[in-house]
């Protein structure tokens, strides 16, 4: 039974670039959230996916922008990098709604130069 | 909005001694979550507590959820080399779909 898998694992732009980011879920699950998290802090909720909507939203400007598609996969979208996106980008999944137990990948590591 | 706050930030301990990170969410919590990120990995699920007063002991690890559901601890007992990590407590926020995450605790286990 795989887990949530991301890709890429690393990745290095430059300012004003942009990046997209993959992501799927673990066998079962429904729903996945992309957290940011910076390095020594905890992770940041980006936003929450679910039957192929945005379902709630954190603190995140426009620039961050996000996909479901029909299987469950999800993708996120950073436009015009700034030097303080880079950081480990993480994905969760989970099954149904409220929040339950969160199943998180590896993660994206983003440096941006 | 929500805050979730974790005291101390990094704790350092001999082999053997305990350990203890306590969490403290600016409103009150339908639940709260605990995770445990390895360095260089990523954040695992240990548990979750519901009930006001709950208490849940994982082998080594007690787990507790304070009376008015704002705050918890988490206490390693003895601890040992594989209990370093950062561990995060996190809280629902109200509107029921974002888990907010405390700023973690790194743990380093001197063997």
């Amino acid at each position: 039974d795989a887990g949530v898998t991301q890709s890429p694992t690393h990745l290095i732009k430059t300012r004003g670039q942009q990046v997209t980011l993959r992501c799927s879920p673990k066998s079962g699950h429904d729903t996945v959230s992309w957290y940011q998290q910076a390095l020594g802090q905890g992770p940041q909720f980006i936003f929450q996916y679910y039957e192929e909507e945005e379902r709630q939203r954190g603190n995140f400007p426009d620039r961050f922008s996000g996909h479901q598609f029909p299987n469950y996969s999800s993708e996120l979208n950073v436009n015009a990098l700034l030097l303080g996106d880079s950081a480990l980008y993480l994905c969760a999944s989970s099954f149904g709604s409220g929040v339950p137990e969160l199943f998180f990948g590896e993660g994206s590591r983003l440096t941006v130069l | 909005g929500q805050q979730v706050m974790q005291i101390p930030q990094y704790q350092h301990v001999q082999e053997g001694e305990d350990f203890t990170t306590y969490c403290n969410s600016s409103t009150t919590l339908s639940n709260i979550q605990w995770y445990k990120q390895r360095p260089g990995g990523h954040p695992v699920f240990l548990i979750q507590l519901v009930k006001s007063g709950e208490v849940k002991k994982q082998k080594r690890l007690t787990f507790q959820f304070g009376e008015a559901k704002k705050n918890s601890s988490l206490h390693i007992t003895a601890t040992q080399t594989t209990d370093v990590g950062t561990y995060f407590c996190a809280g629902p926020s109200n509107a029921g779909n974002m888990l907010t995450f405390g700023g973690g605790t790194r743990l380093m286990v001197k063997p």
